[in-house]
């Protein structure tokens, strides 16, 4: 059992469209990472958290610990907004030399025109 | 500024042949690490470097070597290719800002390797 949960799989929106992306874990954690990638592209790291929310630009992202729960909110969707978004954790029993992240299985977004 | 490169970006091997990825950042980071990225998988990682001179095994390190060359170079050895190596390789590096305990990964595009 994967200990990190994305919802949905996948998602279709229309631009302008409000989306939201969850993730949820098993463990305790020290950090969630939310990554994105484009098709057939790299690895880009999105946002780090512990707590709370943090926004950038269009993007915001929250996380309850309580509820080991966060949210990728995208307001008014683009079309480059279309890629996967991975969710990542660090448990707060992966200490040592080893950033030991474990990783969602990505939420594939695409936003039609 | 580059970031992560990794070459070379696509690669095809015949079973058994061998091969090296290779990865630079030039962002003075200490950490390293190789990840493979498989379908309806997430990614897992194959082995790391916590600092030049030192690496370790990952989830997955069975038919792989690493090589951490200095600071800026950490390399990845198919020493026989086999078909389960199908997949799609990335390095990322992470810095440690004083006094963090946390920080993002910075990640290369990614090398597509297909090995029949």
């Amino acid at each position: 059992k994967n200990e990190v949960e994305q919802s949905p799989q996948n998602l279709t929106a229309q631009e302008g469209e409000f989306i939201t992306i969850n993730c949820s874990y098993s463990v305790g954690i020290s950090a969630l990472h939310w990554l994105q990638q484009h098709p057939g592209g790299g690895i880009v790291s999105l946002f780090m958290l512990s707590s709370g929310k943090k926004k950038h630009g269009r993007l915001i992202a929250t996380i309850n610990i309580q509820e080991k729960h966060s949210s990728l909110h995208i307001t008014a969707s683009h079309p480059r907004d279309s890629a996967v978004y991975i969710c990542a954790v660090r448990p707060t029993n992966s200490g040592g030399s080893n950033y030991k992240l474990t990783f969602g299985k990505g939420t594939l977004l695409t936003v039609n025109p | 500024n580059a970031g992560v490169t990794q070459t070379p970006k696509f690669q095809v091997l015949k079973t058994g042949q061998s091969m090296t990825l290779q990865c630079a950042q030039d962002m003075n980071h200490n950490s390293m690490y190789w990840y493979r990225q498989d379908p309806g998988m997430g990614l897992r990682l194959i082995y790391y470097s916590a600092s030049e001179g030192t690496t370790d095994k990952g989830e997955v390190p069975n038919g792989y070597n690493v090589s951490r060359l200095n600071k800026r170079e950490f390399s990845l050895r198919l020493e026989s290719a086999a078909p389960s190596q199908t997949s799609v390789y990335f390095c990322a590096s992470r810095g440690r800002p004083w006094g963090t305990y946390n920080s993002p990964l910075h990640f290369g595009n990614g090398t597509r390797l297909t090995v029949t």
